[in-house]
């Protein structure tokens, strides 16, 4: 198993720019959610979703839009990117709830300039 | 809202030595607490867990403890070794009305010197 993978590794974008973070996990896990780590802030909940064509959101999603058409893949879309989004970006999958072990992607630093 | 608070930011301890995280938690209905560990460049990796049914598990060098009264909990590593350098993250499952969430700490950043 790969486990939960993630592309890009890295991504410089401008203000105004979209772009969508990858994610996909081969666990066959129903819930998969997506992380903002800051520094001295931890992790924060963007959005999650319970299973495939479900979504919702969590502690800070806005100036982001998650789907979940397939239960392997749950991409992050940033619209129209803003410095304040400058963090690194992880996912996590498991099993069916919040309370089972997560498993974290990698990890994808991005810089919004 | 739900907050964990986390202490200390930063550990330094000689290998060998015993290290101790410690974290409280604002929700009284909280239930699961699980520990991350994240190495440098990397995700954060679960290395043990409690659920509020016990109040101590242990793994090896790694032990958990859970005091529930005083909605707290804490990470002890013994005979610590080079390896467990990294960033350290605890965690409390939150019932935070239409959302149920991990609440994480601000992580501590444990050096063990050789």
């Amino acid at each position: 198993n790969a486990g939960v993978t993630q592309t890009p590794k890295f991504q410089v974008l401008k203000t105004g720019q979209s772009m969508t973070l990858q994610c996909a996990q081969d666990m066959n896990h129903e819930y998969m959610s997506w992380y903002r780590q800051d520094p001295g802030m931890g992790l924060r909940l963007i959005h999650y979703s319970v299973g495939a064509g479900i979504t919702d959101q969590g502690e800070v999603p806005n100036g982001y839009n998650v789907s979940r058409s397939t239960t392997e893949d749950f991409p992050l879309r940033l619209l129209s990117a803003a410095p304040s989004q400058t963090s690194v970006y992880f996912c996590a999958s498991s099993d069916r709830w919040t309370t089972d072990t997560q498993y974290f992607g990698p990890g994808t630093r991005l810089t919004v300039l | 809202g739900e907050n964990v608070e986390q202490h200390p930011s930063t550990l330094s301890v000689q290998e060998g030595d015993s290290a101790v995280i410690k974290c409280t938690y604002s929700d009284s209905a909280s239930n699961y607490f699980p520990w991350y560990k994240q190495e440098l460049g990397k995700g954060p990796q679960l290395i043990i867990d409690i659920r509020s049914n016990v109040g101590e598990k242990k793994d090896q060098r790694i032990a958990v403890t859970l005091n529930k009264t005083a909605k707290h909990f804490s990470l002890h590593i013994t005979e610590t070794q080079p390896e467990d350098s990294a960033v350290y993250f605890c965690a409390a499952f939150s019932y935070g009305g239409a959302t149920n969430k991990l609440i994480f700490g601000t992580g501590t950043l444990l050096a063990v010197q050789p």
